[in-house]
């Protein structure tokens, strides 16, 4: 059975840092894509980042690049999403999902406040 | 950037009765479209993909349908554990794009 398990959430001041960890289970992580998405206090789903089977690839949205990054430890079976210079506009649930297209399993996923 | 638009935003509906969802792409997106469930406190589950198919272990009073820029959830017969919000994504171009959300309520 397939297991995504998302932590690292919290409360983090604007312009802070976190750093996200996804530990996978039940399928070879190494042979899938894997991407987070993000749901907003009362928003729809968001999606943030994706990055290839081998991590050779990510991909970001506008809203976030340059300032989060998207990375992967196949030795670990681990999906982490570093966030830095955070913002109020930041905070969500984030999801932890395996694919893109579509994300066929996702995690319980954490939640991120980013507050003064 | 591809709009996804779920209509209505809302939907009640009474136990066995059917609902319908709309779902529409700003452009074509072929049948690169996925809807998925949503509860509070739960993982999002996935429903169908390929616009049609339904995923491993769904029910078949889920379907899919539509092609290009307009797109069908239909639930039919809705059980009280369907009461969700359900949202649809294109995923024929980066970057991926969620609609708003349909809320169903039973």
């Amino acid at each position: 059975e397939v297991e995504l398990l998302e932590s690292g959430g919290g409360l983090v001041q604007p312009g802070g840092s976190l750093r996200l960890s996804c530990a996978a289970s039940g399928f070879t992580f190494s042979r899938f894509d894997m991407s987070w998405v993000r749901q907003a206090p009362g928003k729809g789903l968001q999606w943030v980042s994706t990055i290839s089977n081998s991590g050779e690839t990510t991909y970001y949205a506008d809203s976030v690049k340059g300032r989060f990054t998207i990375s992967r430890d196949s030795s670990k079976n681990t999906l982490f999403l570093q966030m830095s210079s955070l913002r109020a506009d930041d905070t969500a649930v984030y999801y932890c999902g395996k694919g893109w297209g579509p994300v066929d399993h996702w995690g319980q996923g954490t939640l991120v406040t980013v507050s003064s | 950037e591809i709009v996804m638009t779920q209509s209505p935003a809302t939907l009640s509906v009474s136990p066995g009765e059917r609902a319908t969802l709309s779902c529409r792409a700003s452009q074509s997106v072929s049948s690169s479209l996925a809807w998925y469930q949503a509860k509070p406190g739960q993982a999002p589950r996935l429903l169908i993909y390929g616009a049609s198919n339904r995923a491993t272990g769904i029910p078949a009073r889920f379907s899919g349908s539509g092609s290009g820029t307009e797109f069908t959830l239909t639930i039919s017969s809705l059980q009280s554990d369907d009461s969700a919000v359900y949202f649809c994504q294109q995923y024929s171009y980066w970057p991926l794009t969620f609609g708003g959300g349909t809320k169903v309520e039973i």
